[in-house]
């Protein structure tokens, strides 16, 4: 059975850094591109980045509005994807959910795990 | 970024009934070269991540009832639950994956009357 499962989340002040893990099971996980979101309460779900496989070159890709904030790695050996958030804002309050991308298709998100709240407050 | 905009934003129906959420995108989702569209649909229930119900508009994930059926091409998408069950109740979300960055329209909630 494929699990996700996210970690490190909670309360932290504006300004400080974060990191999120997304644990991983049930697949091969090298095989596949793992993707971040996060939805802010009661809002739609916002992409944030995606990391590819190292079969096709393992390197990240992050959307425009947290690129250079915040960065995506993965250890394979692991089986587990991280989220580093850095310089938090307010804003940034959501919470952020882990996904395994489809073989089928970029972009497609086929499993999720049950997502890890960050409160970005002092 | 192509912008999605599901309609309405709401939508009660009776249970047994037919719901029709309706997805439009900016832009075409239509890859010519494999004539397939790059759209996805998600259910979201409280206190749950998404689930994929459907994806290249019309293709049912395993698992998912037969009462999901989704419909469309190129920038019209329409996603149909042709006898609205109780457990049917959540928010449902579109989604292209057509180019990066990947967007999703702004959900629409699914309530019984």
């Amino acid at each position: 059975e494929v699990q996700l499962v996210e970690s490190g989340g909670g309360l932290v002040q504006p300004g400080r850094s974060l990191r999120l893990s997304c644990s991983a099971s049930g697949f091969k996980f090298g095989d596949h591109a793992l993707s971040w979101f996060r939805q802010a309460p009661g809002k739609g779900l916002q992409w944030l980045g995606f990391i590819r496989s190292k079969i096709y070159g393992g390197a990240p890709e992050y959307a425009a509005s947290v690129r250079g904030r915040f960065t995506i790695s993965r250890d394979d050996s692991k089986s587990i994807a991280y989220l580093q958030m850095n310089s938090l804002k307010s804003e940034d309050t959501a919470v952020y959910y882990c996904s395994r991308v489809s073989s089928v298709a970029t972009d497609l998100f086929d499993y999720w795990g049950q997502g890890t709240l960050v409160t970005v407050s002092s | 970024d192509i912008v999605m905009t599901q309609s309405p934003d709401s939508l009660a129906v009776s249970l047994g009934e037919r719901a029709t959420i309706n997805c439009k995108s900016s832009q075409s989702v239509l890859y010519s070269s494999n004539n397939k569209n790059y759209l996805a649909w998600y259910q979201q229930k409280p206190g749950q991540p998404p689930k994929l119900l459907i994806s290249w508009a019309s293709t049912r994930e395993s698992g998912v009832p037969d009462r999901f059926s989704g419909s469309g091409s190129a920038t019209d998408f329409t996603l149909t639950i042709s006898s609205l069950q109780p457990e049917d109740v959540a928010l449902y979300y579109c989604q292209q994956y057509y180019a990066t960055p990947t967007t999703f329209g702004q959900g629409t909630k699914l309530e019984s009357k």
